[in-house]
């Protein structure tokens, strides 16, 4: 079956540490999202890339890092200079421009 | 500035219709999307409005009015298991790829 597949489902972080939320699709798909979703608050645009080896800042890029170098990849990094990691994160992805996102089943992320 | 609106929670009746209200001010308007996300899961799509007017999907439907900044979601013949969030979004141009999200409607359904 195609579909979106994030890993893992819970993670936890401690003080000073990097995490990497690993996020991959085989629906060949050329552009994939990184949304973080907080109680309250609608989804907001972390990063995206509409084409390997090439992405974007979304509207909160402070303190990730994101890369694209295969097609079927997307791996999100929240830094230590993310000073509020803890909230949902989502990933996507779209077949052609304007059409309908395709999210995965996100991965919860805490600060110990 | 960009600012999409929802009701928090709602709650309805098995069986019931319930009426789900969206409205935006953005920049610019390219068409607007209905997600329905169960607790912990994730969004999936429901709809796609970018003309005027009713779309009609099952017991979903969508409607768009781009003169008011204005659409809403209809649920017909409730279900348990239609209780979800519903996001509503907004894309604002027809080049981008960015999406604008609202905070979503709580929907709670009761037998």
């Amino acid at each position: 079956d195609g579909g979106i597949t994030q890993s893992p489902k819970y993670l936890f972080r401690k003080e000073g540490q990097n995490v990497t939320l690993s996020c991959e699709q085989n629906l060949n798909h050329d552009a994939m999202y990184w949304y973080r979703q907080d109680p309250g608050q609608g989804l907001r645009l972390i990063y995206y890339s509409q084409i390997v080896n090439d992405f974007q800042k979304g509207d909160i890029a402070e303190g990730y890092s994101v890369s694209r170098e295969k097609k079927e990849s997307f791996p999100l990094t929240v830094t230590s200079a993310q000073k509020n990691p803890t909230a949902f994160y989502l990933c996507a992805s779209r077949a052609n421009l304007g059409e309908k996102l395709f999210f995965g089943s996100g991965t919860q992320l805490s600060v110990l | 500035g960009q600012n999409i609106d929802q009701p928090t929670e709602m709650t309805a009746t098995e069986g019931a219709i319930v009426q789900i209200n969206c409205t935006y001010q953005t920049s610019g308007f390219n068409g607007l999307f209905w997600y329905q996300q169960h607790a912990g899961e994730a969004p999936t799509f429901l709809s796609y409005n970018v003309l005027d007017g009713l779309e009609e999907k099952g017991r979903f439907s969508s409607f768009l009015s781009r003169s008011k900044g204005y659409s809403y979601l209809l649920l017909k013949e409730l279900q348990m298991k239609d209780s979800a969030s519903y996001l509503c979004a907004v894309r604002e141009s027809y080049n981008t790829d960015k999406l604008i999200f609202g905070t979503g409607t709580r929907l709670q359904v009761f037998p």
